[in-house]
């Protein structure tokens, strides 16, 4: 599967505890997107990446949560001290930006927090 | 502000049967509509967008800036066409996408 690609598929971690996610996107794509879906409700921006440089961050990413996409390719998506609130599906995506805008998606990261 | 409202969160209609999955959004400025579409145990996947004007699946769907609407349709419904569809709407330039709540969408036999 040459998709996007993203590790760990489950993580359940205790409250208080970090966790740290990966997206692997599909190798031309110079945009990356995460988005965070919780039950019955679409995927909710949080961050996106045009290259390495993260160029917008959603009032969602409390300063909890931070991104990177070292040298363009790969982002980690991590969250400090989790709480329960947190509990969401942690959906990645890529595009190749302006020339297509079509995102393709990961199947996502569930995280539980307990 | 900028929203994307699906008003049903489930519709069920027989094999053969007419489908129409409405979507309304609001937003100031001239934005990107688009149909994603997520079957089961599979990954989010585009569908429509408005721009290509292009019926994909059987599926239509038609921008309606008066009405500020994006309603996905298909004329006579299949049982592969059961899913979880969202619409969503971005920004040129970001391309970040604002998703509604989705609809799902059962075709019984």
């Amino acid at each position: 599967d040459t998709g996007v690609s993203q590790d760990p598929r489950h993580k359940i971690t205790k409250r208080g505890q970090n966790v740290t996610f990966r997206c692997d996107p599909i190798s031309e794509h110079n945009r990356l997107y995460w988005y965070r879906q919780t039950l019955g409700q679409g995927p909710e921006f949080l961050t996106y990446f045009q290259n390495e440089a993260q160029l917008e961050k959603s009032r969602l990413l409390s300063d909890r949560f931070s991104a990177e996409r070292p040298k363009g390719s790969f982002s980690t998506l991590e969250i400090q001290r989790t709480e329960q609130g947190d509990s969401a599906m942690y959906l990645c995506a890529s595009s190749l930006g302006r020339t297509s805008p079509e995102a393709f998606f990961g199947q996502g990261t569930r995280l539980t927090v307990v | 502000a900028q929203r994307v409202t699906q008003p049903e969160k489930l519709l069920s209609v027989f094999k053969g049967a007419p489908v129409e999955l409405k979507c309304n959004y609001s937003y100031s400025g001239s934005p990107e509509l688009f149909w994603y579409v997520q079957y089961s145990r599979q990954r989010l996947q585009l569908l429509l967008r408005h721009i290509s004007r292009e019926s994909i699946k059987g599926f239509t769907a038609d921008l309606n800036k008066g009405e500020t609407s994006f309603h996905l349709k298909k004329p006579f419904a299949q049982e592969e066409d059961s899913a979880m569809y969202y619409c969503a709407l971005s920004s040129s330039g970001t391309y970040k996408y604002i998703f509604g709540t989705g609809t799902r969408l059962k075709v019984l036999a």
